[in-house]
């Protein structure tokens, strides 16, 4: 059974720095995995996606790695904003045609003015 | 593209009424949905796989006579949370698959129960 981690749970940065969140999985078999930003009381976003065969995935100042190997991803956010803050979650396919995702329990983000 | 609605984003019931809330994909079909359940400082966990034209699947422990799932057309999936208690409030949303095994979301309906 595919599980899912983040860590840490909370993190609080100042405006500026670049940060690294951290994700695993137990089942290195996956499909793609999946990086989400939730803010508060609202619905998921999606901001990367990263299939099996890739090691990773860019947009703007997001960059999202995966390795298999290790069971590892990491989302790299650089020059973190204010409006970076965010609950950011994980959340993996395992191979088998289920489509079904595996959340981790999120990283909260609070970029500091 | 690839936008997901739902409606409600909010409802309070009263315990012992049930509630429907409804799930649209806007600009896609879509054959498979899902509905999570999510509360506070949780996170998603699946409830149900919804499939057009035929019987959800259910995640374990979760009641398929109590959480009723309907997916009558390629756009729409509903949700009935049929006599809802205060133990049933939560955060539900539900996802949509445009392409295979990227999902996008709803904004979510925000349930209370008295």
């Amino acid at each position: 059974k595919q599980e899912v981690t983040q860590i840490p749970a909370a993190l609080s940065v100042p405006e500026g720095e670049n940060l690294v969140l951290n994700c695993s999985f137990t089942d290195s078999a996956i499909y793609n995995l999946q990086w989400f930003r939730q803010d508060p009381g609202k619905g998921l976003t999606s901001l990367l996606l990263i299939q099996s065969s890739q090691r990773e995935q860019t947009s703007g100042r997001l960059n999202a790695s995966l390795d298999k190997s290790s069971g590892r991803s990491t989302l790299y956010i650089a020059a973190s904003q204010p409006g970076d803050s965010a609950t950011y979650l994980c959340a993996a396919i395992t191979q088998g045609g289920s489509e079904k995702l595996v959340f981790g329990k999120g990283t909260k983000l609070t970029v500091n003015p | 593209g690839a936008v997901v609605s739902q409606h409600p984003s909010w409802v309070i019931c009263k315990s012992g009424t049930s509630v429907k809330i409804e799930c649209r994909s806007l600009d896609f079909q879509a054959t498979t949905m899902f509905w999570y359940r999510q509360f506070p400082k949780q996170s998603l966990m699946l409830m149900a796989t919804s499939n057009e034209g035929s019987k959800a699947t259910y995640e374990q422990g979760v009641e398929k006579d109590k959480f009723l799932i309907n997916h009558a057309s390629l756009t729409l999936s509903t949700l009935t949370v049929t006599s809802a208690h205060p133990e049933d409030s939560s955060f539900y949303i539900c996802s949509a698959i445009p392409r295979r095994n990227e999902q996008f979301f709803g904004p979510g309906t925000r349930l209370t129960v008295l």
